[in-house]
């Protein structure tokens, strides 16, 4: 069974960073493209970025260019997701994913709230 | 406002069916594979629907999904109060360099 588990969100003030982390397990890591998709509270999806197996190919959504980064370590079977400039806008639940385009496995979520 | 678009809402009676229309245009349905999700209250989004009309394993064949032109439709046939959720439709827009998602469909079994 896959398992993925995000880590790393909580409360930063605009202008702030946070680094989440997800870890993935009963799966062969290192084969997946892996994405985080993030949730406003009340709203829809919107996909935030997603890197390839060896993390040399990587996506943003315009909103987080130059601001986001997401990079992995296959040793660790991991994903992150550095954000730095964080804004109110960002405020959401952020999930990470399996897959470039299309997701067959989520983790739990994880929530971060940007206030001062 | 979302690239692909979705009705806000669906409603129909157990055991009937309902259809989730999703719209969008060449550079993303009409050119791309869409899926579709599920997501139950307070829950993470399940995957339905990928590549058009295939299921995951695990998924009922009630859930079926369809592609034609620049739109898709997500069907479930003999709906169940435990289908009440928020529904997406997604897919890779090939001028933007990014994954779009619908707004979501709530559906309510009356």
């Amino acid at each position: 069974e896959v398992q993925l588990v995000e880590s790393g969100g909580g409360l930063v003030q605009p202008g702030g960073s946070l680094r989440l982390s997800c870890a993935a397990s009963g799966l062969t890591f290192s084969s997946y493209w892996m994405s985080w998709v993030r949730q406003a509270p009340g709203k829809g999806l919107e996909w935030v970025a997603n890197i390839n197996q060896d993390g040399g190919e990587k996506y943003y959504v315009d909103s987080v260019k130059g601001r986001f980064t997401i990079y992995r370590d296959n040793a660790k079977n991991s994903v992150y997701l550095q954000m730095t400039s964080l804004r109110a806008e960002d405020t959401a639940v952020y999930y990470c994913a399996r897959g470039p385009s299309y997701f067959h496995d989520w983790g739990q979520g994880i929530l971060v709230t940007v206030s001062s | 406002q979302s690239v692909l678009t979705q009705p806000p809402s669906v409603s129909a009676a157990p055991g009937q069916k309902v259809t989730i229309s999703c719209s969008g245009s060449g550079s993303n349905i009409g050119n791309n594979y869409v899926s579709w999700y599920q997501q139950l209250p307070g829950t993470a989004p399940k995957l339905l629907i990928y590549d058009n009309n295939k299921r995951p394993s695990g998924i009922p064949d009630r859930f079926s999904g369809s592609k034609s032109g620049t739109s898709a439709t997500l069907g479930i046939t003999g709906l169940q109060t435990g289908d009440e959720a928020d529904y997406y439709c997604g897919t890779w827009d090939s001028s933007l360099s990014v994954v779009v998602f619908g707004g979501g469909t709530k559906l309510t079994v009356l």
